[in-house]
Parts: C-alpha cells; sequence; structure tokens
C-alpha cells in the first residue's frame, strides 16, 4: 500500500461550491499532517498544519479520522483562486520519509 | 523578506554539460532541501541538509552533487546532465514537513 493516496481528480466545481477530497495513509503511527497546496507551474505552499483531530483555517477545513485513516480537506465558498493541487504529507519520521504525493487537482469553474 | 530564492529559473542544457543550481533562503532554518518534480508524479527528494555542513542522500540523488555553503545556501550541481535530469527543481527551507519551497528552475536537458 501507497503511504500517501489521493485521488488525482480533476474535481470540477462551480464557483460558491463546497468540495471535499480524502488523503489516505497507510503509517498508523502517523501523529501530524500537513496539506499544501500547489498552483500550476508554481511551487508548493504549505495550506495548513493538524495536529489533532482536525483544524479550521477560514474556508478551509481539515478533519481527521485515525480509526480509517484517512484525512479530509473541505473548501467551502469555493474561489476561482482555489484552483490548484493540494498535497497531503502525513508524518512518518525522518527526513527520508517525507513524501509527497501527486495530490488531488481542483478546479473551480465560474 | 525574500524567503528563498534559487537561480536560474530557467536552463536549457546539452547532454555532458554541467551546471550548478543555486538556492538561499533568509529565515534562518537549519535544514535545506532539494527536490525534483516531473509531470504526473509527486516531488522526489534529492538531497538534504540538516544543518550547515551536513547534508544526505534522499530518494533520487544519483548524478547529483550538493554543497552546503553556509547556513543560507544550499547548491545542487549536475555534473553530466542527462536528458532524463529534465525537470523543476525545487529547493526549500524549514522543518521535515513544514516547509517553504523556492519558485523553481525548470531544466531541459537535450
Amino acid at each position: 500500500r501507497k503511504e500517501v493516496e489521493q485521488d488525482p481528480g480533476p474535481f470540477n466545481v462551480p464557483e460558491g461550491a463546497t468540495v471535499a477530497f480524502n488523503c489516505t495513509y497507510s503509517n498508523s503511527a502517523s501523529q501530524s499532517f500537513f496539506w499544501y497546496r500547489q498552483d500550476c507551474r508554481k511551487e508548493p505552499k504549505l495550506l495548513m498544519s493538524v495536529y489533532s483531530s482536525g483544524n479550521e483555517d477560514g474556508r478551509f477545513t481539515a478533519q481527521l479520522n485515525r480509526a480509517s485513516q484517512y484525512i479530509s480537506l473541505l473548501i467551502r465558498d469555493s474561489k476561482l483562486s482555489d484552483s490548484a493541487t493540494y498535497l497531503c504529507v502525513p508524518s512518518s519520521g525522518g527526513y527520508q520519509k517525507v513524501t509527497f504525493g501527486i495530490g488531488t487537482k481542483l478546479q473551480v469553474i465560474p | 523578506n525574500a524567503g528563498v530564492t534559487q537561480t536560474p529559473k530557467f536552463q536549457v542544457l546539452k547532454t555532458g554539460q554541467s551546471m550548478t543550481l543555486q538556492c538561499a533562503q533568509d529565515m534562518n532554518h537549519n535544514s535545506m532541501y532539494w527536490y525534483r518534480q516531473d509531470p504526473g508524479m509527486g516531488l522526489r527528494l534529492i538531497y538534504y541538509s540538516a544543518s550547515e555542513g551536513t547534508t544526505d542522500k534522499g530518494e533520487v540523488p544519483n548524478g547529483y552533487n550538493v554543497s552546503r555553503l553556509n547556513k543560507r545556501e544550499f547548491s545542487l550541481r549536475l555534473e553530466s546532465a542527462a536528458p532524463s535530469q529534465t525537470s523543476v527543481y525545487f529547493c526549500a527551507s524549514g522543518a521535515t514537513y513544514e516547509q517553504y519551497f523556492g519558485p523553481g528552475t525548470r531544466l531541459t536537458v537535450t
């Protein structure tokens, strides 16, 4: 099983919609989780860190389900500027263990 | 406050040529990283440096060398470029999972 699995998408949603996508992780020892966003042809940028059951920052909410080993990212009231690829990174110890998957591509359409 | 800067932004090399990609950060981070990103693939760690004077191999180190010149600067050298090294190269600094990325260098090897 891969360390991180995400539906690559694309998720095409209309402006104003709520969208959620999941990230499944294989290491049950992962304690913290990180969401990055990467705009097309740009560098990844840290969006949110999750150290407990979840985190909320404005329109963005991350929820952790340890029993099923997935973390979800919910975006409310989608904006055109939310169009990007969202990368999930679970902690698993050590520099060599940092795994960036291919992420989930979100396209918000007018 | 520039964050992480990389030079050059674009480069075209012929097979067998050498070059050095430069990276600098002004956030006083101990750790720095070099990644490559290929189309349809996630970021792959090439080398990292946990502190000034130390470097370690990541997932895909073959064909590359690095130098941690001081706390601010971490360079990546291709001694004899190959077409398989055509990629986008990102430098990052920060903690293991909370990393700050530079804008990237788009390298094409013909």
